[in-house]
């Protein structure tokens, strides 16, 4: 079956470091998706990708990077983590934009 | 700005009795609105998706409404279980860019 998934589940990192989370999907969808949640907070775009080489800002997107090398996968890499970047991240994939997107079963980051 | 507004932020239910939640939005041009199920350390799972000429949208106990005139949605459970037990998430998607507008959800807890 088809599916998204993410590692690590759970990642503890030092102020500073550089942190990548890892998300891979089979459906072979165009669209891939970053968010992070946060208690009293809806899910917050980070990045997104439309394809192959396409890589594009959401709304909080500073102190995040992505690259999309193949269809599969888009890594989301924290250049320098703070402790506000601690959260709970979730990747998704949808067909076409406007089509419901499926969510990954999300990594649990925690900055010290 | 689009904002998806959910009430209550949370709630208590014995096992087999019904409930119901709701969703305020302002997201313009409106396109689809969804529900999702979020399970305890896991990612959302769509419930449900209606767009605007729909107002009534089933799947199993879960019945969503939509009044694209007032901009509110809400979600009914019907004979509640304990696997009911999650946080349901209203997205809002909106026309032209297909960007998401999350809630914050709404935690149901199920008691025996």
């Amino acid at each position: 079956d088809a599916e998204i998934t993410q590692s690590p589940r759970h990642k503890i990192t030092e102020t500073g470091r550089q942190v990548t989370l890892a998300c891979h999907q089979t459906w072979n969808h165009n669209n891939m998706f970053w968010y992070r949640q946060d208690l009293g907070h809806g899910l917050r775009l980070i990045h997104y990708s439309y394809g192959v080489q396409d890589t594009n800002k959401g709304e909080v997107s500073d102190g995040y990077s992505v690259s999309r090398s193949n269809t599969e996968d888009l890594p989301l890499t924290l250049e320098s983590a703070a402790s506000s970047q601690t959260s709970v991240y979730f990747c998704a994939s949808s067909e076409s934009l406007g089509d419901t997107q499926y969510f990954g079963p999300g990594t649990r980051l925690t900055v010290l | 700005k689009n904002q998806v507004e959910q009430s209550p932020q949370s709630l208590i239910i014995l096992e087999g009795k019904n409930c119901t939640l709701q969703c305020n939005y302002t997201v313009s041009p409106f396109s689809n609105l969804r529900w999702y199920k979020q399970d305890t350390g896991r990612g959302p799972v769509s419930l449900t998706i209606m767009t605007f000429s729909e107002n009534t949208k089933s799947n199993g106990r879960y019945t969503a409404t939509l009044d694209a005139d007032t901009k509110q949605s809400s979600l009914h459970i019907t004979a509640s279980q304990l696997s009911d037990s999650a946080s349901y998430i209203c997205v809002v998607s909106a026309m032209h860019d297909y960007k998401l507008s999350f809630g914050a959800g709404t935690t149901v807890t199920v008691r025996a």
